[in-house]
């Protein structure tokens, strides 16, 4: 099985900053990785498939890069909305799995 | 735009069988694009896929090693949902699960969750 490891576990963050979230696979994915948004008390919600093209709806401060064994999330200027925790998922080796979430909080 | 509508109870005994229902709309369940699927989601294990369900000309269903024996996940084409069962559940079963539509690998559309505790 496929372990996904991101870090960091939780990121400090004052709105308007930067962001770069980190995933990490024990093996090659190619681009076959996703990452999705979790909210507290509601379902994840995908954001980025393929490794870097945005799901629909999702907005362009969001971005995806990376292949193979790493990659990252990037969020230009992070929003009060985008409190969360962000998973990735990689969909290169059967069975999918998922990292255990990077919680990006208020600092 | 498909929707995703959970049910079933909340509170399950153990030992008993946890069953689960997801009410598909906008999309159907004999698709040949996408599969269905159930995870949960626990502090413990984070997000954990368990089982899927899909038609390629006949039906097909994969299970999670972890689950494998207790799990099976039925669609129900007159209602166009599908459903989980997992028998002989213990605490460690409790969790929030999701049903999801997944399509080339990626989970695109999940229902609202449904918390289940497994306790006496």
């Amino acid at each position: 099985e496929t372990v996904m490891t991101q870090s960091p576990v939780t990121l400090s963050v004052s709105p308007g900053e930067r962001v770069t979230l980190s995933c990490r696979a024990s093996q090659s994915l190619g681009s076959n990785l996703a990452w999705y948004q979790q909210k507290p008390g509601q379902s994840p919600r995908l954001l980025i498939y393929g490794a870097s093209t945005r799901a629909t709806g999702v907005p362009a401060r969001f971005s995806g890069g990376g292949s193979e064994t790493e990659f990252t999330l990037t969020i230009s200027s992070l929003q009060s909305e985008d409190f969360a925790v962000f998973y990735c998922q990689q969909y290169n080796h059967w069975p999918w799995t998922f990292g255990q979430g990077t919680k990006v909080e208020i600092k | 735009q498909v929707q995703l509508q959970q049910s079933g109870p909340g509170l399950v005994t153990p030992s008993q069988t946890l069953s689960l229902t997801c009410a598909i709309s906008g999309d159907s369940v004999s698709s040949n694009l996408v599969t269905w699927n159930w995870i949960r989601q626990s502090p413990s294990r984070g997000l954990e896929w368990l089982g899927r369900t899909y038609y390629r000309s006949k039906w097909s269903n994969d299970y999670a090693d972890s689950v494998k024996g207790r799990i099976t996940v039925n669609p129900d084409t007159s209602k166009n949902q599908f459903s989980l069962q997992l028998k002989s559940v213990t605490p460690e079963d409790t969790a929030v699960y999701y049903c999801v539509r997944v399509r080339g690998g990626v989970f695109e559309s999940w229902g609202q969750g449904s918390l289940v505790t497994v306790s006496s």
